[in-house]
């Protein structure tokens, strides 16, 4: 089946540095990628909608200039957390859509997580 | 984006079956039902999918009404190893999915 991988696993960084979250989708294409963020015991929260060769749309009350969001090819977007803060430890996790039947139906395939804990 | 509700927990005895209902009361035309699985730790994992009627892959069966307001996730025979929280979502493939709050199944030996 199809796979979606992301990189790091799970990362820890000093407060005020940034970091980069890798979403690949490993054996399709995918023109759509989604970025979720997960807090302990909460469901998944909709950050963003990261679309191949255009600027990502966020969700109302997600800082775009604070989780950068690049999909520039059609198997790689990534998320940039700047200047992070113990706040912004949490769970990411990325999805992205292999369609089928012409792109009028498609899967949609989650990835591992990726855990950033900032101290 | 149509919203879903769905019991906040379940238990259930190893080997039962587990029917987990939630309402998706304005449902719209091209909305899919589809169900995920996620442990602690790890992105959710594809359980079913389906529009209408009923549903069966190896590991679930969904059953869908003719209004389509409503599913039911029917997982056979229970184990230990699904534990976890399940998630009902409703949406197109090209809209971006709002997770609602799931239901955690826990499983007792």
């Amino acid at each position: 089946g199809a796979v979606v991988s992301q990189h790091p696993s799970w990362v820890i960084c000093k407060s005020g540095t940034s970091v980069k979250i890798e979403c690949r989708s490993l054996d399709f294409q995918a023109t759509t990628m989604f970025w979720y963020r997960q807090f302990p015991k909460q469901s998944l929260m909709l950050m963003a909608t990261s679309n191949e060769g255009s600027k990502a749309t966020y969700e109302q009350g997600v800082e775009k200039d604070k989780f950068l969001i690049n999909h520039a090819s059609l198997t790689l977007s990534t998320l940039t957390v700047t200047s992070a803060h113990p706040e912004d430890s949490s769970f990411y996790i990325c999805s992205a859509i292999k369609a089928s039947g012409g792109a009028l139906t498609g899967e949609l395939f989650f990835g591992e997580g990726s855990r950033l804990t900032v101290l | 984006l149509a919203k879903t509700t769905q019991p906040i927990s379940m238990d259930s005895y190893e080997g039962q079956e587990v029917n987990i209902t939630c309402s998706h009361n304005n449902i719209a035309t091209n909305d899919y039902i589809t169900w995920y699985q996620q442990f602690p730790s790890q992105g959710p994992r594809f359980i079913i999918q389906g529009y209408k009627t009923k549903v069966t892959n190896e590991v679930a069966s969904l059953f869908i009404p003719a209004d389509r307001k409503s599913s039911t996730l029917s997982l056979p025979r229970v184990s230990l190893s699904d534990t976890a929280v399940y998630y009902c979502l409703v949406g197109d493939i090209w809209t971006p999915l709002v997770f609602g709050k799931g239901t955690r199944l826990s499983v007792i030996a």
